[in-house]
């Protein structure tokens, strides 16, 4: 089954970029999609379609995606953006959704 | 407004069966896929399975196949998550969420289930 790896933590301080990472084989080839947990509370969609924003996320939030590895780029890093970020696709030739294990952010 | 409002916490003993739900409201619910999603105490993420309302068109992941079952009720805009054996390792927060394409756009409040003898 595919397999998705992202670093388990990160941290940045506030004002600076933050970037967090998604491996997959030829993951460049699929769409990724970014979700953000805080504690206690149901995940949130922040990108979508490897860049895509839904209405009601900052600008801030921004993703890439190319050859084994997708981004999600957390610009001019807020308190508030310390939480759990989960990397997903949809694998069309097992056709299962995937989650990646998470990365903690946070904020120093 | 979109909304996925799922059922309340449960405490269930080893052996017992539990069926959840999660209902659908402000957007045609058997047009979009409707995902579970389990998160283990203090873990990330697990995609369990996945139904189409429309047609019940399902589909598990290989971890879950054969533990639990995916179901929908599109007269009443609700989908299930049922076990018919409930384990200590069952214990978790489980969500729905709405699926228009390989995404989830909209996410329940989570069912917590305890399985504690």
């Amino acid at each position: 089954s595919y397999v998705l790896t992202q670093p388990p933590s990160v941290s940045v301080a506030p004002g600076k970029t933050a970037r967090i990472t998604c491996g997959g084989n030829n993951i460049g080839s699929k769409s990724v999609h970014w979700y953000q947990q805080k504690p206690g509370q149901a995940p949130v969609l922040v990108v979508y379609d490897d860049s895509d924003r839904p209405s009601g996320i900052p600008e801030r939030f921004s993703g890439s995606n190319s050859g084994n590895t997708a981004t999600l780029t957390i610009s001019r890093v807020e308190a508030g953006d310390e939480a759990d970020y989960y990397c997903q696709v949809w694998d069309s030739s097992s056709d299962h959704w995937v989650f990646g294990g998470g990365t903690k952010l946070t904020v120093l | 407004e979109v909304q996925l409002v799922q059922s309340g916490a449960e405490v269930k003993k080893p052996g017992e069966s539990l069926k959840i739900s999660c209902k659908g409201s402000g957007y045609s619910f058997t047009s979009y896929w409707i995902g579970w999603v389990r998160q283990m105490p203090g873990k990330g993420l697990e995609w369990m399975g996945i139904i189409y309302p429309g047609d019940s068109d399902t589909r598990y992941s290989p971890s879950f196949q054969g533990q639990v079952t995916i179901s929908a009720d599109k007269s009443i805009s609700t989908a299930y998550l049922q076990w018919s054996s409930l384990k200590a390792s069952d214990t978790a927060m489980y969500y729905c969420a709405s699926s228009p394409t390989g995404h989830f756009d909209y996410w329940g409040q989570g069912t917590l289930v305890t399985v504690s003898s």
